[in-house]
């Protein structure tokens, strides 16, 4: 089975300032990888998917970047934050040979101040 | 595009009794997936049952199960025997499969709390 594996679980930082979250998974080949946001008290929102290196579609026009250096890493980026970038990041990933169900990762808690 | 509604934002239940979230979704596909997905405390998402459309026979995972009514659009989770772990945000969501995408769609949430 499949690990996916998010640092940092915890990031302060002030705005204008940048910002690299890191996604990598273990256990499968050429997964699909998606990056969510939740905010507070509300559901997960698509910002990103990935299905191959250097293949990034996006879903939303915002301030945040995304890229697939290996195939089972996936990079969340921006080079000046927002307050509206304050969230809670979730990285998931559907294996090879099991496209219908996404595991996710735990998760990293974004405060911009 | 595909829409997922949860309409009941917050429930409670006592331990060891059973609870029912609702949820709908709105679709013009024939052959899609359904999911109920937890979020402890902790926030890490949970996978706690799936549903394949063109099955209809309801999925069920120990003691969960699901009431899947595909020409209601209705995707409800019933958990048997509540525990306190089990306490939680619960979301449904909707995958249209093919193509290379599977993106999920998920509904607002339900917060369940299991009282003692």
């Amino acid at each position: 089975s499949q690990t996916i594996h998010q640092w940092p679980a915890t990031l302060v930082q002030p705005v204008g300032s940048p910002l690299s979250l890191e996604c990598t998974v273990e256990g499968t080949s050429n997964p699909n990888l998606y990056w969510y946001r939740q905010a507070a008290g509300r559901g997960l929102q698509l910002l990103f998917y990935s299905v191959g290196i250097g293949q990034i579609s996006s879903e939303v026009p915002q301030n945040l970047s995304a890229s697939r250096p290996q195939d089972r890493q996936f990079i969340l980026s921006s080079k000046k934050l927002l307050l509206s970038d304050s969230g809670f990041y979730l990285c998931a990933s559907t294996p090879q040979g099991s496209r219908n169900i996404q595991y996710f990762g735990a998760g990293t808690r974004l405060s911009v101040l | 595009a595909q829409t997922v509604t949860q309409s009941q934002p917050e429930m409670s239940v006592q331990e060891a009794e059973t609870v029912t979230l609702s949820c709908t979704y709105d679709t013009s596909e024939n052959n899609y997936y359904l999911f109920w997905y937890k979020q402890p405390p902790s926030r890490q998402m949970i996978l706690v049952i799936r549903q394949e459309a063109y099955k209809q026979q309801n999925a069920t995972e120990n003691r969960f199960s699901v009431n899947f009514q595909k020409a209601a659009k209705s995707f409800s989770l019933k958990i048997s025997d509540s525990q306190l772990g089990d306490t939680a945000m619960y979301f449904c969501a909707f995958m249209k499969p093919g193509g290379s995408n599977y993106k999920l769609t998920f509904g607002k949430g339900t917060l369940l709390t299991v009282n003692p």
